[in-house]
């Protein structure tokens, strides 16, 4: 178990400009989240996956926003036309179970600044 | 929809003290509940969670948290804080039904040596 990954850890961008972040969830845990984290606040969710499929999106993923998990490991997040108000910590998650609430372990995150 | 209030933005200890940090908590039905704390520029870890049975729960790094349903509270606590507690500590509701957590804005804990 070598928890939950992320990369890069660290993306500066111009404002315009794409960018995508990948997560790797812990190994076997079919549930992944997104969250993203601005300063002096508590993380804030943006959307979540069960295997492949995206079962829950926030409102705060708007169309520039895009996450992906083909394969029901690793998943990609993709913003389009970034904006300064993207800049953020973005954090992944992941959890094991098929019930009800599971505990959600956390990466170390991503910072984006768009400049 | 279920949210989480943390009233204390800020708390300073002295080394060797307890500590109490405060987290309410709005919801319908009985929560799902979390404490995570964050060092600067890291994710956040889990500390421990309440889900059900009995109120008072033991989580890593000698914390504790205690359930009261009369209050709609989670608050964590230690008897004796020690200088690598010193971070940022969120506390988290889950609902039934999603799958998302709602975070509160979280608690600087700084330990005075």
């Amino acid at each position: 178990d070598t928890g939950v990954s992320q990369d890069p850890r660290h993306k500066i961008t111009k404002r315009g400009q794409n960018v995508t972040f990948r997560c790797d969830p812990i190994s076997e845990h079919n549930r992944l989240y997104w969250y993203r984290q601005t300063l002096g606040q508590g993380p804030e969710f943006l959307t979540y996956f069960q295997n492949e499929a995206q079962l829950e999106k926030s409102r705060l993923l708007s169309d520039r926003f895009s996450a992906e998990r083909p394969k029901g490991s690793f998943s990609t997040l993709e913003i389009q036309r970034t904006e300064q108000g993207d800049s953020a910590m973005y954090l992944c998650a992941s959890s094991l179970g098929t019930g009800e609430f599971q505990a959600q372990y956390f990466g170390p995150g991503t910072r984006l600044t768009v400049l | 929809a279920q949210s989480v209030t943390q009233p204390d933005i800020h708390i300073t200890v002295s080394e060797g003290a307890s500590l109490e940090l405060r987290c309410n908590y709005s919801y319908g039905a009985t929560p799902y509940l979390f404490w995570y704390v964050q060092s600067p520029g890291q994710g956040l870890q889990l500390l421990l969670k309440y889900f059900s049975g009995d109120t008072l729960v033991q989580g890593i790094k000698g914390f504790e948290a205690e359930f009261k349903r009369s209050q709609s509270s989670f608050n964590l606590r230690k008897p004796s804080v020690h200088w690598s507690d010193a971070a940022e500590y969120f506390c988290a509701v889950g609902a039934t039904g999603r799958r998302a957590l709602t975070f509160g804005s979280g608690t600087r804990l700084q330990v005075q040596p």
